[in-house]
Formats: C-alpha cells, sequence, structure tokens
C-alpha cells in the first residue's frame, strides 16, 4: 500500500526566503507526483504534475522536482511571499494510468511572515 | 471556464439522519471523482466515475455510503445514516480522460452532532 509522507507539518519562514518542501513515497511504481495548493476552507489547486519519467517541473517561482528510484519529491518555493501561506500537499499517482487514484501526504502548513 | 461546483458548502445534521451532497464537474471531463478529507489529513478518494460507470469504489462504506452519476454529469453523495465519524469535508474533483490533471471543487463540510 502506497503511503506518502510531508516533514515537517507546518512551517514558517520569513518573507523573501527560499524554501524546500519534502515530500516522501514509499512504493516507486508511480504514474505521476502532484503538487497541490490549499487554501483554508478552499478546496485544491494543482500546482505542479511531473510524470514518472520527468525530473522537475517548473512554473513561476515553483519548481518541483522528483526522485523515483530514492521516493523523494521536493517543492522549491523562491523568494516566498506571504501570499504563499496555505498548506502544500503532495499526492502520487497510482501506476495505472492517468486517471488513477491519487494518495495524497498529509500535508505541509507554511506560513510566511511580512 | 466555470469550475467544479459543489452544493451545500456546508451541512449540519444530528446522527442517524440521511445527507446528500451534489458536484456538477466542469464541461467536458469524463472523469468524477469524491474524496473524504479529515481534519489535519490528506483527501481519501472514496469513488471514481468514468462517464456513468464507477471504475473505482473500494474505498467506499458501502454499508450507509452510495452514489451515482446517472446521466454522466452531475453526481451525488449520499450517506444514510450519517454517523458522528462522517464529520468531514467531501471534495468533489474531475478530470478529461487520460489528462492527470484533477481539478477540485470547494467542498461541503458536515458537521454530524
Amino acid at each position: 500500500k502506497q503511503e506518502v509522507t510531508q516533514i515537517p507539518a507546518a512551517l514558517s519562514v520569513p518573507e523573501g526566503e527560499n524554501l524546500v518542501l519534502n515530500c516522501s513515497f514509499t512504493d516507486s511504481a508511480i504514474y505521476n507526483l502532484q503538487w497541490f495548493r490549499q487554501d483554508p476552507g478552499k478546496g485544491l489547486t494543482s500546482l505542479l504534475l511531473i510524470q514518472s519519467s520527468q525530473r522537475e517541473q517548473t512554473s513561476g517561482r515553483l519548481n518541483a522536482s522528483l526522485d523515483k528510484s530514492s521516493g523523494r519529491s521536493t517543492l522549491y518555493i523562491a523568494a516566498s511571499q506571504p501570499g504563499d501561506s496555505a498548506t502544500y500537499l503532495c499526492a502520487v499517482g497510482g501506476y495505472t494510468g492517468a486517471n488513477s487514484k491519487l494518495t495524497f501526504g498529509k500535508g505541509i502548513t507554511l506560513s510566511v511572515r511580512p | 471556464e466555470a469550475g467544479v461546483v459543489q452544493s451545500p458548502r456546508y451541512k449540519i445534521i444530528e446522527k442517524k439522519q440521511p445527507v446528500a451532497f451534489w458536484c456538477n464537474p466542469i464541461s467536458g471531463h469524463n472523469t468524477l471523482y469524491w474524496y473524504l478529507q479529515n481534519l489535519g489529513q490528506g483527501p481519501e478518494l472514496l469513488i471514481r466515475y468514468e462517464n456513468e460507470e464507477a471504475v473505482d469504489d473500494s474505498q467506499l462504506p458501502k454499508d450507509r455510503f452510495s452514489a451515482e452519476r446517472l446521466k454522466g454529469v452531475d453526481s451525488t453523495l449520499k450517506i444514510q445514516p450519517a454517523e458522528l465519524g462522517d464529520s468531514a469535508v467531501y471534495l468533489c474533483a474531475s478530470s478529461r480522460q487520460d489528462q492527470e490533471t484533477q481539478y477540485f471543487g470547494p467542498g461541503t463540510r458536515l458537521l454530524v452532532l
């Protein structure tokens, strides 16, 4: 059974700092890995999706990397802003195709202090 | 384009009562998902539809939960009877067939008293 771990559960940083959020998973037979953002009381917003054959994806100030063999992914946020404060969830797609089940971690709650 | 729509946004009921949640996916999205999110946890898949067909319902507690997607568009998730432990956020998501990004609705927050 796939298990996804995100540590720490919460993180507080000053504005402008570059930061890395970590995600680990137990079964390397994955189809893809996605990073989501969740604001309080809201649904999830997809940030980046990495195919199992890819090493990284970039969007603006965000960069996600994937090391499938070691079961790890990182989300790098450059020059953090207070508006980045949210919960960031990592989700792994099972190896059954594009619409397969996502297994989520518990998320990391990020607070960026002005 | 309009996002995934869910209603109601909030629901408070007493235990043993029935409750239903409704989801309207993004137009053209064949795949629809219902997730359960407990406080401080990541979402867990309850059921996945490809058009009208439930292709993965292994995590759905079938003794009290049921779902339907009769015309392959809107979907309803029902709980009968509700228990205290069902208090959670119920999220609906949709995606195009063979495209991996899932788009989530705002969720329905259920409180069972």
